[in-house]
């Protein structure tokens, strides 16, 4: 099985301000790696997948980055609905979601 | 517009079974796989399998085998998951998503709460 690990579980920003999220696998996961965003008590959007590409819909200030074993989400400028929790996901051995990070309005 | 539409909340009592639904509509029901996703309340996603919703095939998460069953009705576009030998800790709201092109979870029904109390 593969282990996403994400960093850090809570993060504190203001609108505007430029957001970094980390994934880190147990093992390579060869670009097999997605991003999903939840706000509460809706279920998750698919944001991103394969390591960099964006879901339909998806603004530009989304971007992912990332090989290997360690992967990036970004938001440029945060605007206010992207406050909310990022799960990242793997393919590359069934499938597996990270622990989630907590983006929250400083 | 692609929609899955399931079932709604249930309690059971520890050691009874659950059977949620997950109906799809708005696109080619046989052509796509369907996944089950759990979430505990204030926890993360849990991936608990996927079934190939036309032929039925199906592949579950090593936690959940022996436990959980997926099935599809081609008749009506609907994909089901059976939880066995409830207890406490499957208390969560459980997902069906389409497996999209990509494999990736690209549609999401709204979820169905299910409590498990004795």
């Amino acid at each position: 099985e593969i282990v996403l690990t994400q960093s850090p579980a809570t993060l504190s920003l203001s609108p505007g301000e430029r957001a970094t999220l980390s994934c880190r696998a147990s093992q390579s996961v060869r670009g097999y790696l997605g991003w999903y965003q939840q706000k509460p008590g809706q279920a998750p959007r698919l944001l991103i997948y394969d390591t960099s590409k964006r879901a339909s819909g998806i603004p530009v200030r989304f971007s992912g980055s990332g090989s290997g074993t360690d992967f990036t989400l970004t938001i440029s400028s945060l605007e206010p609905e992207d406050f909310a929790v990022y799960y990242c996901q793997q393919r590359a051995n069934w499938f597996s979601f990270g622990g989630g990070t907590k983006l929250e309005i400083k | 517009q692609v929609q899955l539409v399931q079932s709604g909340a249930e309690v059971k009592k520890p050691g009874a079974s659950v059977k949620v639904s997950c109906k799809a509509s708005g696109y080619t029901f046989t052509s796509y796989y369907v996944h089950w996703v759990r979430q505990a309340p204030g926890q993360g996603l849990d991936w608990m399998g996927i079934i190939n919703a036309g032929g039925g095939s199906t592949n579950y998460a090593e936690k959940f085998q022996g436990r959980v069953s997926m099935t599809t009705d081609t008749s009506t576009s609907t994909v089901y998951m059976e939880l066995s030998s409830l207890r406490s800790e499957d208390t969560a709201v459980y997902y069906c998503a389409r497996a999209g092109p990509n494999v990736y979870f690209d549609y999401w029904g709204l979820g169905t709460l299910v409590t498990v109390s004795s």
